[in-house]
């Protein structure tokens, strides 16, 4: 089955610990993206890849961290430095920047105490 | 990209034909509408998008007005499935294919 798949579903982390948060899909698509959705808020872009190597910044890039080393992972580092990194972290991609469709993973909600 | 404003919740009985409406008065030409919606805890997923002419696929049907400030999804015989968070995002075709999401509309499909 082609998609996207997001590990662990639930995460827990200490204050303090970098966590990384996977995102691994095998539908060839060259563009990827990250969103972050609070409790009943609209979603937000963190980061987003175009192309292999290289990655740009969305909204809310501060405290957050991404490489783009093979084409279908996008891992998506939350550091220390991201003051409420408490929330459901999504992951999508689409055939190409342009392409109207983003596909969407089925998330990850991290929890930081 | 032009924001839109849609209705918080909205209440639809099963069968029945649920439409849900969504204003962008300040569209302009180049930019697309589109829906997705989010079930609970899940990823959203992609429902239809249109820049001019009224759309339809398996899923909904979506009709823009003439003068594109409002359109509105159209779900033709609701299930209890199709109960989720409904957004309307406007956007051109060539914004690094960056979506964003305002609070939508909550859908409750009700037996």
């Amino acid at each position: 089955d082609g998609g996207i798949t997001q590990s662990p579903k639930y995460l827990f982390r200490k204050e303090g610990q970098n966590v990384t948060l996977s995102c691994e899909q095998n539908l060839n698509h060259d563009a990827m993206y990250w969103y972050r959705q609070d409790p009943g808020q609209g979603l937000r872009l963190i980061y987003y890849s175009q192309i292999v190597n290289d990655f740009q910044k969305g909204d809310i890039a501060e405290g957050y961290s991404v490489s783009r080393e093979k084409k279908e992972s996008f891992p998506l580092t939350v550091t220390s430095a991201q003051k409420n990194p408490t929330a459901f972290y999504l992951c999508a991609s689409s055939i190409g920047p342009r392409s109207h469709e983003q596909y969407f993973g089925p998330g990850t909600r991290l929890t930081v105490t | 990209d032009a924001k839109t404003t849609q209705p918080t919740s909205m209440d639809c009985a099963e069968g029945r034909a649920a439409n849900l409406p969504c204003n962008h008065s300040t569209i302009s030409g180049n930019e697309y509408v589109y829906w997705y919606r989010q079930i609970h805890s899940q990823g959203p997923q992609y429902i239809i998008h249109g820049l001019k002419n009224n759309e339809t696929n398996e899923m909904a049907s979506l009709i823009i007005t003439e003068d594109r400030k409002s359109s509105t999804l159209i779900l033709p015989h609701a299930t209890l499935r199709d109960t989720a968070v409904y957004y309307c995002i406007v956007r051109t075709h060539n914004a690094g294919n960056m979506l964003t999401f305002g609070g939508g509309t909550r859908l409750m499909v009700k037996p």
